[in-house]
């Protein structure tokens, strides 16, 4: 499967906890994402790198939460001191360039978090 | 106003039918647009890009309007495994304060083919 993968795909942990969340991009795609979707919500936008570099952050991200891209492959998402309003599916997507000059991405089968 | 809006539905209809989606967007200077579908409890996957001209793949068309800033999406002869929630998403170009990375997502239309 040469799909974006991410692992675990589930986890539970106990409010107060840190949490670190692993995903591979699809190999030849130089941009990576990271988005929380919780119940009835689209998607929202949390951070992304091109390569090693990361971008952008939007305002969701606080500062409990961190991303890495070390080597430009794969990444990180980290929790710091897990909140109950943490618990959400992490999706983690991946881009290329397409034909219309814009990136289209690919998302991986997420990250469900349950914060006890 | 939400930055980009959708009917929430549930559309219900019976296998075969033709059943059209609704999406607006607030923000004029997004550039790039999506279609995407999402099963219950999966990831998003993409269905289609939606490019200026409007575009169709098989039983799928997707129009553009953006001086109404209306994006649609078209599903000829349903099929039960069309069941899903099907997502609107735009892109804002990083000159209007967008990002090339940040893409924003309606909440979805729910969409169930009945046989």
């Amino acid at each position: 499967d040469t799909g974006v993968s991410q692992n675990p795909r589930h986890k539970i942990t106990k409010r107060g906890q840190n949490v670190t969340f692993r995903c591979d991009p699809i190999s030849e795609h130089n941009r990576l994402y990271w988005y929380r979707q919780t119940l009835g919500q689209g998607p929202e936008f949390l951070t992304y790198f091109q390569n090693e570099a990361q971008l952008e952050k939007s305002r969701l991200l606080s500062d409990r939460f961190s991303a890495e891209r070390p080597k430009g492959s794969f990444s990180t998402l980290e929790i710091q001191r897990t909140e109950q309003g943490d618990s959400a599916m992490y999706l983690c997507a991946s881009s290329s360039l397409a034909s219309g000059g814009f990136y289209e991405q690919y998302f991986g089968p997420g990250t469900r978090l349950t914060v006890t | 106003r939400k930055e980009v809006e959708q009917d929430p539905g549930p559309f219900n209809v019976p296998e075969g039918a033709t059943v059209a989606f609704n999406c607006t967007y607030s923000n004029s200077a997004s550039q790039s647009f999506f279609w995407y579908r999402q099963d219950c409890r999966k990831e998003p996957k993409l269905l289609m890009s939606v490019y200026s001209s409007g575009n169709e793949d098989g039983r799928f068309t997707a129009q553009l309007n953006r001086a109404s800033q209306y994006i649609s999406l078209l599903i000829r002869d349903s099929k039960l495994s069309d069941s899903a929630t099907y997502l609107c998403v735009v892109n804002m170009d990083r000159r209007y304060g967008g990002s090339q990375g940040n893409l924003i997502f309606g909440k979805g239309t729910k969409l169930s083919v009945k046989p």
